[in-house]
Order: structure tokens, then C-alpha cells, then sequence
């Protein structure tokens, strides 16, 4: 099994819908991020946490919000979706000691008409 | 503001031919160093971490090395396979958030 599953993997919407995109994660790591990614610029970081009660603004954090159910569930919420949001999305994690490396779940693609 | 290029931005060569990836950023206060791999479409795989006090790792056909002073990394790729086709990206960690390059594309032709 995936150490770091998103749901859903796909998702289509209409502008002007909220949506939630959720991960969870099995690696027992404190850090979880989400990133986006757009044709061209990389992957930017929109929010992070670094423990259940800690969550900050990425790069990009307008028109999102989050929510830290729980260690290993982090969840991205679209509250009014526009079409500028339509990108692929990544879920990561990472122990927060020695390494710190991150590992990234398989990505949700987000389209918004 | 910590900015992360890769160059080129794609590269085709035949099989069999060794090749580097650059990586170059602009703040050397980094934590960490990270290559990845990205098949199109898909997630990211984690190819090799480099720690800021290390100067290289080595994986299979994969060798990454680091220079902090002059704020470059290469990603260094031997004899090259057809299944090696992806896009490369780098990542540098610092206060435990990751900077992406844009990435490099890469086709190995048969």
C-alpha cells in the first residue's frame, strides 16, 4: 500500500464550487505539505504544518484553506474554485529530523470550468 | 528570496550516453537538496537527498553532488536508458519547506 495516498485522484468542477482535497498519509512523519504544480512554474508550496495544532502559509496560500484532522490526515479545501486553480496537486510529508526528506503522494488533478 | 533554476530545460540524447543535470540556487543557507523524478502525469519519486554537510550521493547509474559556496548541485546519469525518459526536478530545503526548479525533460532515444 502507498504510504501517501490523495483523494480523489481526479476531480472536475464548476467555478464557484468548493472543494476538498484530502491526504493521508501512513509513514507516521509530523510535516505535511501541498504543493501545486502548473505547465512551466514548478511546484509552489501552498500550506504546511508541522504538527496537528501548527499550520502556515506557503508561497500561495490565497483562496485556500486547510485542516489538520489528525497526524496522519492534512486536507486542502477550495472555498469558491476559479479556473486559475486548475493544476495538478501534491500531497508530502517528511519526519522533521536528520534527513527531512520529503515524499510525495501520487497527485490529485483539479480541473475547474 | 531563495530562487532554484535548472538547466537545460530539455534534453535528448541517444541511449547509452552519460549525462549531468544542473541545478543552480540562489541562497546557500540550504538544509537539504533533493532530486526527484516525475513521469508525466504522475507523482513525485524520490531519486536522492544530498545534506547540506555531504558533498555527493550515489545511487545505481545516478550520482548527485553538491557545492553550497557556489550554490550548485548536478545530477550526473550514467549510460543512459530509453526508461530513464522523465522530467528532473530540484528541490532545496530550507526552515523545512521545499524551492522547486522548473525541472528538466528528458528523452533517451533507442
Amino acid at each position: 500500500d502507498a504510504d501517501v495516498t490523495q483523494t480523489p485522484r481526479n476531480r472536475i468542477t464548476k467555478t464557484g464550487k468548493r472543494i476538498m482535497l484530502e491526504c493521508s498519509q501512513t509513514k507516521g512523519h509530523d510535516r505535511m505539505y501541498w504543493y501545486r504544480q502548473d505547465p512551466g512554474l514548478g511546484l509552489r508550496l501552498i500550506y504546511y504544518s508541522f504538527d496537528v495544532k501548527d499550520i502556515n502559509k506557503g508561497e500561495i496560500s490565497d483562496g485556500y484553506s486547510v485542516s489538520r484532522q489528525a497526524q496522519a490526515k492534512f486536507s486542502l479545501s477550495l472555498e469558491s474554485a476559479i479556473p486559475n486553480q486548475t493544476a495538478l496537486y501534491f500531497c508530502a510529508t517528511s519526519d522533521g529530523i536528520s534527513r527531512d526528506e520529503q515524499f510525495f503522494g501520487p497527485g490529485t488533478r483539479l480541473t475547474v470550468l | 528570496k531563495q530562487e532554484v533554476t535548472q538547466i537545460p530545460a530539455a534534453l535528448s540524447v541517444p541511449e547509452g550516453e552519460n549525462l549531468v543535470l544542473n541545478c543552480s540556487f540562489t541562497d546557500s543557507a540550504i538544509y537539504n537538496l533533493q532530486w526527484f523524478r516525475q513521469d508525466p502525469g504522475k507523482g513525485l519519486t524520490s531519486l536522492l537527498l544530498i545534506q547540506s554537510s555531504q558533498r555527493e550521493q550515489t545511487s545505481g547509474r545516478l550520482n548527485a553532488s553538491l557545492d553550497k559556496s557556489s550554490g550548485r548541485s548536478t545530477l550526473y546519469i550514467a549510460a543512459s536508458q530509453p526508461g530513464d525518459s522523465a522530467t528532473y526536478l530540484c528541490a532545496v530545503s530550507h526552515t523545512g519547506k521545499l524551492i522547486f526548479g522548473q525541472g528538466t525533460t528528458l528523452q533517451v532515444k533507442p
